[in-house]
């Protein structure tokens, strides 16, 4: 069955540190993946995509995202984070074989950034 | 309105009855999905509207889920003969037609049924 792995469900890090948050899928063939983001009272929002083209996307707020196709990965990346960055993180896949906006969530990674 | 309004916001239902989960979507979006999510998971994928049609409700765990948008607004999902493992946030999304639009999620209506 098609699966997303994401590696940590806490992480604990301090202002100004780097955030790296794996996320790995199943083989299935072409997909299109996404980092959603959830801040605390707040719905789910987009931070950043990958269709096709450039492997490394940049989404908002300083996030990036690399696609490794050999590694079936698409981690999370942000070289200095900030107190507003605590929140959930949800990695999720769009398989080509399914309807476009069907997406596949893993089970999401908890950040906490102290001052 | 300026985004996805779900109602209600919580909803607690005894074991064995029907609960109803309005979704109100962005004006103007076709496309309407509903999202299950459970207590530390990710969302799990439920169904999909376009306009009125339901497209694929691959993700409906039984039948004692329904879900419809009849004219092609407004969706309600409906759960019969709630269980305790129906327990969880229901979220709706939505989105214009396109497959390089973004998904605009709701806040979603938490569901205990004790």
């Amino acid at each position: 069955a098609q699966s997303v792995s994401q590696h940590n469900h806490h992480v604990i890090l301090s202002e100004a540190a780097s955030l790296e948050l794996g996320c790995n899928y199943s083989y299935g063939g072409t997909v299109n993946l996404f980092w959603y983001v959830q801040y605390p009272g707040q719905h789910l929002q987009l931070l950043l995509k990958y269709f096709s083209g450039d492997p490394l996307v940049k989404g908002i707020k300083g996030f990036e995202a690399e696609f490794i196709k050999s590694k079936f990965s698409f981690n999370l990346r942000k070289p200095s984070v900030q107190w507003s960055d605590t929140a959930e993180y949800f990695c999720a896949v769009n398989w080509a074989t399914d309807s476009w906006g069907k997406l596949q969530f893993g089970a999401g990674t908890q950040v906490v950034v102290t001052p | 309105g300026a985004g996805v309004s779900q109602s209600p916001r919580y909803k607690v239902a005894k074991r064995g009855q029907d609960v109803a989960l309005r979704c109100d979507p962005i004006s103007g979006h076709v496309s309407l999905f509903w999202y299950q999510q459970a207590l530390g998971q990710g969302p799990e994928f439920l169904t999909y509207f376009q306009n009125e049609a339901q497209l694929d409700k691959s993700g409906l765990p039984s039948d004692r889920f329904f879900a419809e948008r009849p004219e092609g607004s407004v969706s309600t999902l409906k759960i019969q003969r709630t269980q305790q493992e129906d327990s969880a946030v229901y979220l709706c999304a939505s989105s214009t037609q396109g497959e390089d639009e973004k998904l605009f999620f709701g806040s979603g209506t938490q569901l205990s049924v004790l």
